[in-house]
């Protein structure tokens, strides 16, 4: 199985900064990969898939980037509603695993 | 509105069965793939199981394999996760999720259903 590495495991930030987290994959991915929020007591949220495409309705500060297995998810700057749980999901073969998760805190 | 509703959580014993429902509306749902995802409390998101838009293809991650059964009924609108033999490493929320057209990641998720298993 792909094991997935997010890092930071928490990250602390101010309202207008810019964050960045990073997925370091176990074997190459290309570019299959997708990025979730998740809220505390919500379902996940799609924001990236394929890596760096933004899914709709997601807004434009959030990007994604890389292939292989090195990614990054951005925001360019964070704003109070982006207090949450991120994931990292390899989509390149089954079983689809998750990193374990980044904790962004306002 | 895109909507999927899990249904079938609850208490149950270690070794005993439970099955959940997923519930879709307003897509079609016979067009796409489906997942099932758990959550153990406080943890993070793990990935259960897939089934294609046809059950042609269905795959499990490695610890439910044997004792989980993923199907669907598209007639219904509706997919299953038949689990048994659980033990207390089941518990957890358990989120059904549509598979993206035109890319790769779970577009749609339900609210999820907790599923605790204990004595």
């Amino acid at each position: 199985d792909i094991q997935m590495t997010q890092s930071p495991s928490s990250v602390s930030a101010s309202v207008g900064d810019r964050v960045t987290i990073t997925c370091r994959a176990s074997q190459g991915v290309t570019y299959w990969l997708a990025w979730y929020q998740q809220r505390p007591g919500k379902a996940p949220k799609l924001l990236i898939y394929d890596a760096s495409s933004l899914q709709s309705g997601v807004p434009s500060r959030f990007s994604g980037s890389g292939s292989g297995t090195e990614f990054t998810l951005t925001i360019s700057s964070l704003q109070p509603e982006d207090s949450a749980t991120y994931y990292c999901q390899q989509v390149n073969s089954f079983p689809w695993t998750f990193g374990h998760g980044t904790r962004v805190e306002i | 509105e895109v909507q999927l509703v899990e249904s079938g959580g609850g208490l149950v014993q270690p070794g005993r069965s439970l099955r959940l429902s997923c519930s879709a509306s307003g897509f079609t749902f016979h067009d796409y793939a489906m997942h099932w995802v758990r959550q153990a409390p406080g943890k993070g998101l793990e990935w259960v199981s897939h089934i294609s838009w046809n059950s042609g293809s269905i795959g499990y991650v490695d610890s439910v394999k044997g004792r989980f059964t993923t199907s669907r009924d598209n007639a219904k609108k509706s997919l299953y996760l038949q689990m048994n033999s659980l033990t207390t490493e089941d518990t957890a929320f358990y989120y059904c999720a549509k598979g993206k057209s035109g890319g790769y990641g779970l577009d749609v998720w339900g609210q999820g259903t907790s599923v605790t298993v204990s004595s």
